[in-house]
């Protein structure tokens, strides 16, 4: 069955700090792959994805994510943490599987410290 | 621009109760979907629509039914509530395979 998978439940990172946040997939084909952020009370907002071409995507809010298809990963990278950045962060996956459907996996919550 | 709209926003509903969870969205978009959002487990795909008159099943139907009479409104009813039923609720409308999610719905099963 298709799943994705975030390894880590929650991050701390220092302000100012890098940030990966790790994505694997499990899918046959190659999927189209999201990013999704939650803010505390808010809905989802989308963050950047990937459905062809070059393996590098830009997003917003200075987010980048790598697709690596002999790794089936998709790890989202930021080069320099902001306060503001504190949030959930989803990676997803879309299947075209009668109909097309978006599987989510279960979340990464970051923490900024000052 | 009110993107997808769902109301109400909170909600407590005594076990064996039935409600519906209301969701519009005026940006035209034909595919919309409902989600529930579980503590160490993301979102997990309830039920969706391709257009008006079509429905199917996600990963987590039972206990939920659904039905899509206009392009605009994606209803969520739970028929006879149990505390398992206790999430928050998304409901979004997609266009080019991308999401666009409501503010949610905070349900409460007791």
């Amino acid at each position: 069955a298709q799943s994705v998978t975030q390894p880590d439940i929650h991050i701390t990172v220092s302000e100012g700090a890098s940030l990966e946040l790790r994505c694997n997939y499990s899918y046959g084909a190659t999927p189209y792959l999201f990013w999704y952020v939650q803010s505390p009370g808010q809905g989802l907002q989308l963050l950047l994805k990937y459905f062809s071409g070059d393996t590098l995507v830009q997003g917003i809010k200075g987010f980048e994510a790598e697709f690596k298809r002999s790794q089936s990963s998709f790890n989202l990278r930021k080069p320099s943490v902001h306060w503001s950045d504190a949030a959930e962060y989803f990676c997803a996956v879309g299947l075209n599987t009668g109909g097309f459907k978006t599987i989510f996996g279960a979340g990464t919550r970051l923490f900024v410290k000052a | 621009n009110a993107g997808v709209t769902q109301t109400p926003k909170f909600q407590v509903l005594k076990t064996g109760q039935s409600m519906t969870l209301q969701c519009a969205q005026d940006m035209n978009h034909e595919y919309m979907s409902w989600y529930r959002q579980d503590p160490g487990m993301g979102l997990r795909l309830i039920h969706y629509s391709v257009g008006a008159g079509i429905t199917d099943q996600g990963e987590v139907p039972n206990g939920y039914n659904v039905s899509r009479s206009t392009t605009e409104d994606f209803p969520l009813r739970l028929l006879s509530a149990a505390p398992s039923q206790t999430s928050v609720y998304f409901c979004a409308s997609s266009y080019s395979r991308l999401l666009f999610f409501g503010q949610g719905t905070r349900l409460t099963v007791v």
